[in-house]
């Protein structure tokens, strides 16, 4: 059964660095998302993406995220300048036009 | 917007037992509710979801039920088993975007 895959599973940066997660939406999905979770805390959303171009994003999504579609199989997640309280599970998700929606397995962010 | 709030934050049962999770949403738009099963560490899966066009549905163990009027869906778990122990997100997608609304999550914990 196709999986929606992220790498890198963790990463540990700097305060002030820039950070580029990656994920592998499943193969026939139209829809993507990332969502971000603090330890212990809820599924937060961060930004939907289709058709090439971001549909909605949350006030999380400032200015210091970006995200690309910069083949036809890889969705990036860029921070450009990281700070401590970005330090969180970051997860991919896909779906087609049904609403099912399928997570990765998610990166863990710590930001030091 | 959407806010989607969800009860009980921990739920504690004995193995055999049921158990009932409970979230409430605001956005008459809202028309698909997804569940998912977080286990420590991994990623959210999906459960089961209903569609505002069904009052209920059920898949073995576990079934939804929707209720539109008073704007409110709930999960129901029968015969628990240890393994049902996990976070358990309530979700809420409009019909005309591609935000989905999480709830806060409710820790099951299945005592044999």
């Amino acid at each position: 059964e196709p999986e929606v895959t992220q790498t890198p599973s963790h990463q540990v940066t700097q305060m002030g660095q820039e950070v580029i997660l990656r994920c592998v939406p499943i193969s026939n999905h139209l829809y993507f998302y990332w969502y971000r979770q603090i330890l212990g805390q809820k599924v937060e959303f961060l930004v939907s993406f289709y058709n090439n171009e971001i549909s909605e994003k949350s006030e999380i999504f400032d200015d210091q995220f970006s995200v690309e579609r910069p083949d036809g199989s890889n969705f990036t997640l860029k921070i450009r300048s990281t700070k401590l309280e970005d330090s969180a599970m970051y997860f991919c998700a896909s779906r087609n036009r049904r609403e099912t929606q399928y997570f990765g397995p998610g990166t863990r962010l710590l930001v030091l | 917007g959407e806010n989607v709030e969800q009860h009980p934050s921990t739920l504690s049962v004995q193995e055999g037992d049921s158990a009932v999770i409970k979230c409430t949403y605001s956005d008459s738009a809202s028309n698909y509710f997804p569940w998912y099963k977080q286990e420590l560490g991994k990623r959210p899966q999906l459960i089961i979801d209903i569609r505002s066009n069904v009052g209920e549905k059920k898949d073995q163990r576990i079934a939804v039920t929707l209720n539109k009027t008073a704007k409110h869906f709930s999960l129901h778990i029968t015969e628990t088993q240890p393994e049902d122990s996990a976070v358990y997100f309530c979700a809420a997608k409009k019909w005309d975007g591609n935000k989905f609304y999480f709830g806060s999550g409710t820790k099951l914990n299945v005592k044999p």
